[in-house]
């Protein structure tokens, strides 16, 4: 499988800041999504990430909180804006691999926490 | 709509022993995938098997296998030989095939392998 690398591993953010996590893969691929993980809580799907258009967002997130840039198959970040302690979570860039099923991959995570 | 539930918040097992940890869903898609991912304190999440709902025969990946017993709506996986290094939260996820976008996470069961 492809390897999944994220930026930052972890970070400790101020009330009111923007961050942006980076998230690389070493082939391309088509499809990038976001997960959110919540403490103690399982993972939720922030948005689908294509190349060359906007991103998807699922209910509940939107462009302006959580703005994510797909600039070729192999790159995308997400930007967790205006930060609140609610923000505070693991971030998870995932990508459809060619596994079984369409098989979801992961990258390592981002933890942040929003103080 | 899919659902997903673990109901073991946590397990313990002995090191050498086999556990098996619970997963039933629901879905309306008359094809699906069934999945185990394994999250480690690291935060990671690591892809451990796939089971689709017309396979015939239980997936085996290694020490992990997959009960799969579709009437019942079940699919548990089951760890052999278990290892310190299994100590990890276990998720079950499902999604229609062809549909990764939909991937649903149950809430998770958290391992701890006893020496």
């Amino acid at each position: 499988s492809a390897v999944i690398s994220q930026k930052p591993s972890r970070d400790i953010c101020q009330r009111g800041t923007s961050l942006t996590i980076q998230c690389q893969v070493d082939s391309q691929v088509t499809m990038m999504f976001w997960y959110r993980q919540q403490p103690g809580q399982s993972l939720t799907l922030i948005a689908t990430a294509n190349q060359g258009s906007e991103a998807t967002y699922e209910s509940g997130f939107v462009i302006d909180k959580f703005p994510i840039s797909r600039p070729n198959l192999t790159f995308s970040t997400l930007t967790v804006s205006n930060m609140s302690p609610e923000d505070s979570s693991i971030y998870l860039c995932s990508i459809m691999g060619s596994g079984p099923g369409n098989t979801i991959y992961f990258g390592e995570g981002s933890w942040l926490t929003v103080v | 709509a899919q659902k997903i539930t673990q109901t073991q918040p946590g397990m313990f097992v002995q090191e050498k022993e086999a556990v098996t940890l619970d997963c039933t869903y629901d879905t309306s898609d008359p094809s699906y995938g069934l999945f185990w991912y394994k999250q480690p304190s690291s935060g990671e999440m690591i892809f451990l098997i796939y089971q689709g709902s017309y396979d015939q025969q239980n997936a085996t990946e290694g020490r992990y296998s997959l009960n799969f017993q579709k009437a019942r709506k079940s699919a548990n996986l089951v760890i052999s030989a278990s290892q310190l290094g299994d100590s990890a939260m276990y998720f079950c996820a499902m999604s229609p095939t062809g549909s990764a976008r939909q991937l649903t996470f149950g809430s998770g069961t958290q391992l701890t392998v006893l020496p």
